[in-house]
């Protein structure tokens, strides 16, 4: 299974600002993909990365509220914009394996 | 479109004691995946098994066992003997098989082993 970090690993920010989440992975993968896990729910995909294109955003979600970047085969970052407390959320990268999707620590935010 | 079902939203037991996760599922496609996902309370979704839906059947690993039905389209899950580390959500999954295909989750059983 490939190795997945992700940071920072858990933030606190304020109201209207934007941070910015990077995953790296120990090997060179097509498709990368970021969820979302608000409290005490289960995992909702917010788009697919794949290097040199534009991301792939499923249904809610908006390229303007969720920018991501996919500048070679191991790296990606997710930006939260213009934050509300609504997005306080585990915010997960993940990868495509031979088994299985493998996922990395996560982000926990908090938005206040 | 694909649905899983988890009916049980928390459970507890005592430890040392059994308990089965239940997961109902509902696909029109004739091939796919299914899986279970543990998740501490640190965060991290780690993978616990991967079942193709041409293969019925049933594994053990260690204390963990798996129990797919496709008469039923139950995919449940088995901890005998819980420990406290047990102690976390467990997600059962579902995708089509055939390169990736978007994964979807069910709501998650919350599992607390007391000791």
């Amino acid at each position: 299974s490939a190795v997945i970090s992700q940071k920072p690993s858990r933030d606190i920010c304020q109201r209207g600002t934007s941070l910015t989440i990077q995953c790296q992975v120990d090997s060179q993968v097509t498709m990368m993909f970021w969820y979302r896990q608000q409290p005490g729910q289960s995992l909702t995909l917010i788009a697919t990365a794949n290097q040199g294109s534009e991301a792939t955003y499923e249904s809610g979600f908006v390229i303007d509220k969720f920018p991501i970047s996919r500048p070679n085969l191991t790296f990606s970052t997710l930006t939260v914009s213009n934050m509300s407390p609504e997005d306080s959320s585990i915010y997960l990268c993940s990868v495509v394996g031979t088994s299985a999707q493998f996922f990395g620590p996560g982000t926990r935010l908090t938005v206040l | 479109a694909q649905k899983v079902t988890q009916a049980q939203t928390e459970i507890s037991v005592v430890e040392k004691e059994d308990v089965t996760l239940d997961c109902v599922y509902e696909t029109r496609d004739t091939t796919y995946y299914l899986f279970w996902y543990k998740q501490p309370p640190s965060g991290e979704l780690v993978f616990l098994i991967r079942r193709n839906s041409f293969d019925e059947q049933n594994e053990i690993s260690g204390r963990y066992s798996w129990n797919f039905q496709k008469s039923t389209s139950s995919f449940n899950f088995t901890i005998t003997a819980s420990q406290v580390v047990d102690s976390a959500v467990y997600f059962c999954a579902l995708t089509r098989s055939g390169g990736y295909q978007k994964v979807t989750f069910g709501t998650g059983t919350k599992l607390q082993v007391i000791p």
